[in-house]
């Protein structure tokens, strides 16, 4: 069965980078995008983008180019998002989700989360 | 501010029939596919409906997804308690070429 698994939490200060990492498995990993979702506290889902782990392409939400890198290693199945320059607002869950069929077709395997607390 | 917009909670006695609303506009939900999410707080978001009313593999029938012009809309019947979550419509955004989501409808099953 089709399983993500995450890094665990992570707490960081402000300024600073974080680095979280999903692992695919159940599909091939080339054959499906890699998203990834966050949530702050008390708060909805925020779509950060996604990662191509057959080529690399990747498109990031608006509001987080320049401060976000996703990448993945195909040697290992392994994607990873880094958010530089942390700020406070930046403490959320973070997912990584895999869509059903295609981005139109909605996200039907989610990671079980990375609390990431960003505090000084 | 959400880029679609949800009630921020609806409510209803078990048994009964609610329906939770999307709207959105003709760059996302009106050209797009909607998919809805299950949250129980502390859990990852759970796969309800994709293309507008389909179902994946294991969800009941009690959940039900429709679309019409700009707006969406989720049905679920027969409610339990365990259908106490948030709900979460989303969409691909092609003027922001990004994937939106509703702000989150919190069900309360009375």
């Amino acid at each position: 069965q089709v399983q993500l698994v995450q890094s665990g939490a992570a707490v960081k200060k402000p300024g600073a980078s974080v680095k979280v990492s999903c692992k695919p498995s159940g599909y091939s990993f080339t054959t499906y995008h890699i998203n990834w979702v966050r949530q702050a506290p008390g708060q909805g889902l925020e779509w950060m983008g996604w990662i191509n782990p057959y080529n690399g392409n990747t498109n990031y939400a608006q509001k987080l180019q320049g401060r976000v890198t996703m990448a993945t290693d195909t040697t290992t199945n392994t994607a990873y998002m880094e958010l530089r320059s942390l700020r406070s607002d930046d403490t959320a869950v973070y997912y990584c989700a895999r869509y059903h069929y295609d981005i139109l077709s909605g996200f039907s395997y989610w990671g079980q989360g990375t609390l990431v607390t960003v505090s000084s | 501010q959400s880029v679609l917009t949800q009630p921020p909670s609806v409510s209803a006695a078990p048994g009964q029939k609610v329906t939770i609303s999307c709207s959105g506009s003709s760059s996302n939900i009106g050209n797009n596919y909607v998919s809805w999410y299950q949250q129980i707080p502390g859990t990852a978001p759970k796969f309800l409906i994709y293309e507008n009313n389909q179902r994946p593999s294991g969800i009941p029938d009690r959940f039900s997804g429709s679309k019409s012009g700009t707006s969406a809309t989720l049905g679920i019947t027969g409610l339990q308690s365990g259908d106490e979550a948030d709900y979460y419509c989303g969409t691909w955004d092609s003027s922001l070429s990004a994937v939106v989501f509703g702000g989150g409808t919190k069900l309360t099953v009375l």
